[in-house]
């Protein structure tokens, strides 16, 4: 059972915005302002898109953005483009120095 | 550029042990922490633990506390994960991964959680009779 809540699957059509929630407790994602998001498709490793609640790596584009509310984290991904269909977590500190991810969610861009 | 390359697949019998290695090509992460990530098949991402060689640390999940050894070899830039004890439930693609360097209000250091950057390509562990 992942420690972190995530929905199985989010679609979108191409050009829209959607949104994928990350749903924690105190002891990680409301008490650390150290979330990521990571992209992975079919087969690949993942891929870092962000760090620490809202900041992107080097070469991430600006259509993903991150943000947190309590226990609750969100990714953003606008302008949806079709190679942005791919599954992504989320990750959390989670206290003395460990992490958890969450349990993954399917983007189909319809 | 630094990247992980990771040791081929495996297929190994019930009870028996694995050794996987991740060998940083383009520079060292001695100054960094070394997660060690498992996905199963069709499942999501599983941390297992980590590695911090500049400080000596190591954490194990409990899951896998006994089971699971983490080392370096810094002359080689080389992290190992070895499990024992496999059972089927362990068939996974294991992957290491290189944590960034989290600045607080007075120092930086290196930590699991600051965004994983760097990813090794996978390792497939096969546990079958």
């Amino acid at each position: 059972q992942p420690a972190l809540t995530q929905p199985a699957s989010v679609s979108g059509s191409p050009g829209q915005s959607i949104t994928i929630s990350c749903t924690g407790t105190s002891s990680d994602v409301g008490g650390y302002n150290l979330v990521s998001w990571y992209q992975q498709h079919p087969g690949k490793a993942p891929k870092l898109m962000i760090f620490e609640v809202t900041k992107r790596p080097s070469g991430v584009s600006d259509r993903f953005s991150g943000s947190k509310s309590g226990d609750t984290a969100s990714l953003t991904i606008s302008g949806l483009q079709a190679e942005d269909e791919a599954n992504y977590f989320c990750c959390s500190c989670a206290g003395s120095g460990t992490v958890v991810f969450g349990g993954g969610t399917k983007l189909t861009v319809l | 550029q630094v990247q992980l390359v990771q040791s081929g697949a495996e297929v190994k019998k019930p009870g028996s042990s694995v050794k996987v290695s991740c060998k940083a090509s383009g520079g060292t992460f001695s100054n960094n922490a070394i997660s060690w990530v498992r996905q199963a098949p069709g499942q999501g991402l599983e941390w297992m633990g980590g590695i911090i060689p500049i400080y000596g640390v190591i954490n194990y999940v409990q899951k896998f506390q006994g089971r699971v050894t983490f080392t370096t070899d810094e002359s080689t830039s080389t992290a190992y994960m070895e499990l024992r004890s496999l059972r089927s439930e362990d068939a996974a693609v294991y992957f290491c991964a290189r944590g960034g360097v989290y600045c607080g209000s007075s120092s930086c250091y290196p930590a699991y959680y600051d965004g994983m950057d760097v990813w090794g390509q996978g390792t497939t562990v096969t546990v079958a009779s």
